[in-house]
């Protein structure tokens, strides 16, 4: 069956070092992967789009890279500050049928 | 600009009241979607439209309808509430049906069934 997997232990890193989350998928072959930040008692909020013929995407202090190959996504946060912990989703066209379909999420914890 | 704007923002229900969660957006979006959100689970798609008059199924479409009436409106209804529904439900619009097009989503309705 179709899966996306997302670390679901916290992250927990010191400010000032680049956060790095992973996304992994199974029996998807997706053409685009977006991520999104969640804060507690919001909705998600979306931060990057990358196409399938993309290897990596960037904006300000947030890259984002994709493998087709290996079914993986890894999304990466420099010079992490406390504003950007946060709950982390990824999430994958279904093929053709208008469907996004969102991971679990990974929360990051950036301390002081 | 509102964006996304759901209500109520908090509901407590007894098991097989129905009720309408309402979602409406301003941004003349053709794609709205329903999620719901549970622990460990994530967003699991409810139903969708891809424009007025048109909606059709997600993941986990069992004990809700929608209608899509309008552009602006997509409200989602529990016919018969179980305590399966307990959940955080999310709507979300985006401008057209593409693929590559980012979500717009409301802030949520955490829905309580007793």
């Amino acid at each position: 069956s179709q899966k996306i997997e997302q670390n679901s232990e916290a992250l927990n890193i010191q400010e000032g070092k680049t956060a790095t989350l992973t996304c992994n998928y199974t029996n998807y072959s997706p053409a685009y992967l977006q991520w999104y930040r969640q804060d507690p008692g919001r909705g998600p909020v979306f931060l990057l789009l990358i196409r399938e013929n993309e290897k990596e995407k960037r904006k300000e202090r947030l890259k984002v890279t994709f493998d087709t190959t290996l079914k993986q996504s890894l999304f990466h946060i420099t010079a992490s500050q406390p504003a950007d912990s946060a709950t982390y989703l990824c999430a994958l066209d279904m093929d053709s049928s208008y469907k996004l379909i969102f991971g679990s999420g990974t929360r990051l914890l950036v301390r002081p | 600009n509102a964006g996304v704007t759901q209500t109520p923002k908090f509901q407590v229900l007894k098991t097989g009241q129905s009720m309408t969660l309402q979602c409406a957006q301003d941004m003349n979006h053709e794609y709205m979607s329903w999620y719901r959100q549970d622990p460990g689970m994530g967003l699991r798609l409810i139903h969708y439209s891809v424009g007025a008059g048109i909606t059709d199924q997600g993941e986990v479409p069992n004990g809700y309808n929608v209608s899509r009436s309008t552009t602006e409106d997509f409200p989602l209804r529990l016919l018969s509430a179980a305590p399966s529904q307990t959940s955080v439900y999310f709507c979300a619009s985006s401008r057209d049906r593409g693929r590559d097009q980012p979500q717009h989503f409301g802030d949520g309705t955490r829905l309580s069934i007793l």
